[in-house]
């Protein structure tokens, strides 16, 4: 079984700068996808972020990287030049790449950002 | 194109009743997952479909089924509702495995008294 842990509930961080929210997780497999998907107040779920377990660089999406350490099976979100519309609720969420957990998401518990102007 | 689409947004059904919730994933897509978001739990996954067939299924009693339409249209059913089965309630849909991104829609929010 795949667990996901986010041990920051809260974080904050001034808009502009920088800031770095905290997963680990753990799986026996070694095909797998990680993601950061992003819930703000509307609920909707959106993604920020996907890695594929396999590949060695770490994944970038404009102002948001992440660290991708398979063998301390951990993966933490970088924003940069945080802005006010960052401010949300991130979820950290692990799938295999196949085999019986097809479509199954396993999350953290989430970190909720506060951007202050 | 259009995402994914959960039909109805909000709703109230009373104890007792059962309700059955709708999503039709983005064009194309053929994997379509359920999961379940309260503030005690966090988000738990319900199930998934392939091809009208139920691939995996997460550690929820038998109250809560779903189907899939051969369009891929998706349907969740709650029978007997419970208060504790308050939340929103979350469909996503991917091309067809987790090799591919999951998109998902903005949620049923489903409210029991």
């Amino acid at each position: 079984a795949q667990t996901v842990t986010q041990s920051q509930p809260e974080m904050s961080v001034q808009e502009a700068e920088t800031v770095t929210l905290s997963c680990t997780y753990d799986t026996s497999e070694s095909d797998y996808y990680l993601f950061w998907y992003k819930q703000p107040p509307s609920r909707q779920m959106i993604l920020v972020i996907r890695q594929e377990a396999y590949k060695q660089q770490n994944a970038t999406e404009n102002r948001f990287s992440v660290n991708f350490q398979k063998a301390a099976k951990s993966f933490s979100l970088k924003i940069s030049d945080s802005q006010l519309g960052d401010a949300a609720m991130y979820f950290c969420a692990s799938c295999l790449a196949g085999g019986t957990s097809y479509g199954k998401l396993t999350f953290g518990q989430g970190t909720i950002l506060t951007v202050h102007p | 194109k259009a995402g994914v689409t959960q039909t109805p947004r909000y709703l109230i059904k009373t104890r007792g009743q059962q309700v059955t919730l709708s999503c039709s994933p983005i064009s194309g897509h053929r994997s379509v997952s359920w999961y379940q978001q309260t503030p005690g739990q966090g988000l738990q996954f319900l199930f998934e479909y392939f091809s009208e067939t139920q691939r995996n299924k997460g550690n929820f009693p038998g109250r809560f089924s779903g189907r899939q339409f051969s369009n891929s249209r998706s349907e969740m059913n709650v029978s007997t509702l419970e208060l504790g089965d308050s939340a929103l309630y979350l469909c996503a849909s991917s091309l067809e495995t987790g090799r591919n991104t999951i998109y998902f829609g903005e949620g049923s929010w489903l409210t029991v008294v």
